[in-house]
């Protein structure tokens, strides 16, 4: 199993570019969440879902959109990216709402 | 406002030893509580849970104490092992929710 895997590693953009994370998992969890952690902060969730279909608001959402639309992808959008999105984000996904599964880390830098 | 807190950024350790990180809330309407171990470049790892109807849980070297009165949980290692040097995060949720909100973590340096 390679558990939750995410799409690119790494990336520069420039401002008001746009891009997808992509977030995988291959444990048939119904929960998935994409957090971001800045320096000094912990992890603050922008979306989450609750199941195939389904997204919602986590506590940092505004210039973010997701989809869900298979059970096993997760996908965080940037339509127009900015410099205080520079950030490290990560995937998780859950069987329940509370252990967690992580992927390794996306580090995006935005100029 | 910071509704989870980890005052303490950073904690030294000799080998052997106990290490106790410590995490404080403060809203009283968190019930589910969670440590997650973090190596540089990965992903963040779970450790140990606890729920509100309990005041302690152990898993091997972990424990994680809950003090519901004073809104405070702790995780001890003993006995600390080098492979322990880690930033460690608490997170708490409500009930119903699937939104954990996370402290700003512990880096743990435990010496050999």
């Amino acid at each position: 199993n390679a558990g939750v895997t995410q799409t690119p590693k790494f990336r520069v953009l420039k401002t008001g570019q746009s891009m997808t994370l992509l977030c995988a998992q291959d444990m048939n969890h119904e929960y998935m969440y994409w957090y971001r952690q800045d320096p000094g902060m912990g992890l603050r969730l922008i979306h989450y879902s609750v199941g195939e279909g389904t997204t919602a608001k986590g506590e940092v959402p505004d210039g973010y959109n997701v989809s869900r639309l298979k059970k096993q992808n997760f996908l965080l959008g940037l339509e127009s990216a900015a410099p205080s999105q520079t950030s490290v984000y990560f995937c998780a996904s859950s069987e329940t709402p509370w252990e967690q599964y992580f992927g390794p880390g996306t580090r995006l830098t935005v100029t | 406002d910071q509704q989870v807190k980890q005052n303490s950024p950073s904690l030294s350790v000799q080998e052997g030893r106990i290490s106790i990180l410590n995490c404080d809330y403060t809203n009283s309407m968190f019930d589910y509580f969670l440590w997650y171990k973090k190596y540089p470049a990965e992903g963040p790892t779970f450790l140990i849970s606890i729920s509100s109807i309990k005041d302690k849980n152990e898993d091997g070297r972990f424990t994680v104490f809950l003090n519901k009165s004073a809104k405070h949980l702790s995780l001890h290692i003993v006995p600390s092992q080098p492979g322990d040097s880690a930033v460690y995060f608490c997170a708490a949720s409500g009930t119903g929710t699937y939104k954990y909100i996370f402290g700003t973590g512990t880096r743990l340096k435990v010496l050999a």
